[in-house]
């Protein structure tokens, strides 16, 4: 059974700072991997997908790092805004049997970007 | 473009009572739609998907049912709610395994 793990759980970070998020998962069989971004009492924002072939994706000041071998996806903010400040959260994407893929959500990082 | 939206956004019931909650996509055709729920402390889960018109799979046993009646509308329902069914339930279509999800603002249940 995937398990998907993000570490810290909360980051509080002074506004312009670079900052990384990591997301671990248990089984590298995966399909894909998505990053979310949510605000409190909000639905979920699609900010990035990796394909299992592909190392990394940008957008605009974030960027995602994708090692399947290893379990392991990082979600780099560079020069950190206050309008950043949310939970993120990964979600791998993999086989469940019965012909079907899921999505698998880690517990998120809430971040904190202060002026 | 696409859009998803979610009815009621907040909702408080009485233990035992039913429940109906419903989820309408526009701007695409045929799409994979999905149920989660979102309890404190844990990560998403998914409880319901639906790949077309009647039809539904269910991930996680419990009292909570889905239905598929067209094509862009998913309802969630319960005949009693239990205490444990509180929570944030956000629902979500896609277009194929290798496209991202996206969510609508979800409902929060509370129930007393």
């Amino acid at each position: 059974k995937q398990e998907v793990t993000q570490i810290p759980a909360a980051l509080s970070v002074p506004e312009g700072e670079n900052l990384v998020l990591n997301c671990s998962f248990t089984d590298s069989a995966i399909y894909n991997l998505q990053w979310f971004r949510q605000d409190p009492g909000k639905g979920l924002t699609s900010l990035l997908l990796i394909q299992s072939s592909q190392r990394e994706q940008t957008s605009g000041r974030l960027n995602a790092s994708l090692d399947k071998s290893s379990g392991r996806s990082t979600l780099y903010i560079a020069a950190s805004q206050p309008g950043d400040s949310a939970t993120y959260l990964c979600a791998v994407n993999s086989y469940s049997g019965a012909g079907s893929y899921q999505l698998t959500f880690g517990k998120g990082t809430k971040l904190s970007v202060i002026p | 473009s696409q859009t998803i939206h979610q009815w009621p956004a907040t909702l408080v019931q009485p233990v035992g009572s039913p429940l109906s909650l419903e989820c309408t996509v526009e701007g695409t055709s045929n799409p994979n739609l999905y149920w989660y729920r979102q309890a404190a402390g844990r990560g998403l889960q998914l409880l319901f998907y639906s790949v077309g018109i009647g039809q539904i799979s269910s991930e996680v046993p419990q009292n909570l049912s889905a239905s598929r009646p067209q094509d862009r509308q998913f309802i969630l329902s319960s005949k009693k709610l239990l205490l444990s069914d509180s929570g944030f339930y956000l629902c979500a279509w896609g277009v194929g395994d290798n496209q991202p999800q996206h969510f609508g603002d979800g409902t929060r249940l509370s129930i007393l």
